[in-house]
């Protein structure tokens, strides 16, 4: 049964530490996008990669994150230095993708960060 | 702006009666649409999506959807509730900038089936 993993499931830290956060995608699916969700502003993206290029990065703070995919079987996503509001539950999700198609997207359980 | 709207942040309803939960949309061309479920401390699941075709889609755990272009609406609907269907309930579209596709996701929707 395949599915998304992310590590670690939940991170506490402080102000002004680096996070990273992983994720593993589905075997094969060449899209991987990662989102954050907060009660106030709901479920946002943050950032996409179509075969491990980046294609949209427009709804991350670029200051203090920067999301990668060194491999195939790996997405990060870092906040340096991290700030209180940051704390979030992060999701990754990948999925099969072009321009013409669009299957669905398979969540992975998530990162809930809490920044001290 | 291409957009999605779920105007109703929570639905009550009683096991075994009939439930919808609302969506709107708003794009240019033929939308895709998208309806996932959130468990608590989970991450969002697909139920069903509708690209062409038959404008009732059906999906997973007995919701369908209905697609309707005059309204600009694709409402979720199950016709018999069960408790386990409370959840928090997402709809979606595709955003397409000519070379790359996205999900424009709604706030959501809260469930509440009680027995």
């Amino acid at each position: 049964d395949a599915r998304v993993t992310q590590t670690p499931r939940h991170k506490v830290t402080e102000m002004g530490q680096e996070v990273t956060m992983r994720c593993q995608p589905i075997l094969g699916h060449n899209t991987v996008f990662w989102y954050r969700q907060t009660m106030m502003q709901g479920l946002e993206l943050l950032a996409y990669f179509r075969n491990r290029a980046p294609l949209d990065d427009s709804g991350m703070p670029k200051d203090r994150f920067s999301a990668e995919m060194p491999d195939a079987t790996l997405a990060t996503l870092k906040i340096q230095p991290s700030e209180p509001r940051d704390s979030a539950v992060y999701f990754c999700a990948s999925g099969w993708l072009s321009g013409y198609s669009y299957n669905e997207q398979f969540f992975g359980p998530g990162t809930r960060l809490t920044v001290l | 702006a291409q957009s999605v709207a779920q105007p109703e942040d929570q639905v009550n309803v009683a096991e075994g009666n009939p439930l919808t939960v609302k969506c709107t949309y708003s794009v240019s061309g033929n939308p895709y649409l998208f309806w996932y479920v959130q468990y608590p401390n989970r991450g969002l699941q697909f139920l069903l999506k509708y690209i062409t075709g038959d404008n009732l889609v059906k999906g997973s755990y007995g919701f369908e959807a209905e697609f309707n272009k005059s309204q600009t609406s694709f409402p979720l609907k199950k016709p018999s509730a069960l408790v386990s269907d409370s959840a928090l309930y997402f709809c979606a579209v595709r955003l397409y900038t000519g070379t790359a596709s996205k999900l424009t996701f709604g706030t959501g929707t809260r469930l509440q089936v009680t027995l």
